[in-house]
């Protein structure tokens, strides 16, 4: 089955901490792994996605297919960070999305 | 700059009533898509449409259904609203895979809310 597991719907910490927001998936083929995120009051809109292996607003993702996981990663959080982010798997035209994860940057 | 505009971003409607929610996107794309968004379940995927007066099932149809008369337009219906439709509603489009860089654009979202 095709599943995307975020395990943590809340992350709390507060500035300059490390940020590691978790993702697992299952899929039998070579998946192509994004995360979204969601700011208060905006729309839902693209983050990063794993084959591009770049870094936005500070975030990275590695792929780690043994592990089967796309974590989300940023070495400094700023309150700007707090958001809601969700991973998703995209086995063709189609994303299937975690649960989410809602991530709060206390000061 | 991507656009995808949806009809309201606030309706109440009653139980039994039809519905209907509009997407429009301004980049051609040939791909829509419509999810529903509720807290601990994350989004969901409800029906999707690779062309015009193409649809497919997503991975919750049920009490819903989609009509694409136009490239531009994706409109998702609820024959008979019932309470637990109340949710908020996202639509999104893209270019198909094999064009190179795959992105789904949101639209803001619906919050429906059925009495």
């Amino acid at each position: 089955a095709q599943r995307v597991t975020q395990p943590e719907k809340l992350l709390s910490v507060f500035k300059g901490a490390p940020v590691e927001l978790k993702c697992n998936y299952s899929y039998s083929g070579s998946p192509e792994l994004f995360w979204y995120v969601q700011y208060s009051r905006q729309r839902l809109q693209l983050l990063l996605r794993h084959i591009s292996r770049e870094s936005i607003k500070g975030f990275t993702a590695d792929l780690n297919k043994g592990e089967t996981s796309f974590h989300l990663k940023k070495p400094f959080a700023q309150e700007e960070d707090s958001a809601m982010y969700y991973c998703a798997l995209s086995p063709w035209d189609k994303l299937i999305f975690g649960t989410g994860t809602r991530l709060q940057v206390f000061p | 700059d991507v656009k995808v505009t949806q009809s309201s971003r606030y309706l109440v409607k009653r139980t039994g009533e039809k519905v209907f929610l509009e997407c429009v996107q301004d980049m051609d794309h040939e791909n829509m898509f419509w999810y529903r968004q509720d807290p601990g379940l994350g989004l969901r995927l409800i029906y999707f449409s690779y062309d015009v007066k193409m649809k497919e099932k997503g991975d919750i149809p049920e009490g819903y259904s989609v009509s694409r008369e136009k490239k531009e337009r994706f409109s998702l219906i609820l024959e008979s609203a019932s309470t637990n439709q109340t949710s908020m509603y996202l639509c999104a489009s893209s270019l198909p895979t094999g064009t190179g860089f795959y992105e789904q654009y949101f639209g803001p979202g619906t919050r429906l809310t059925v009495t």
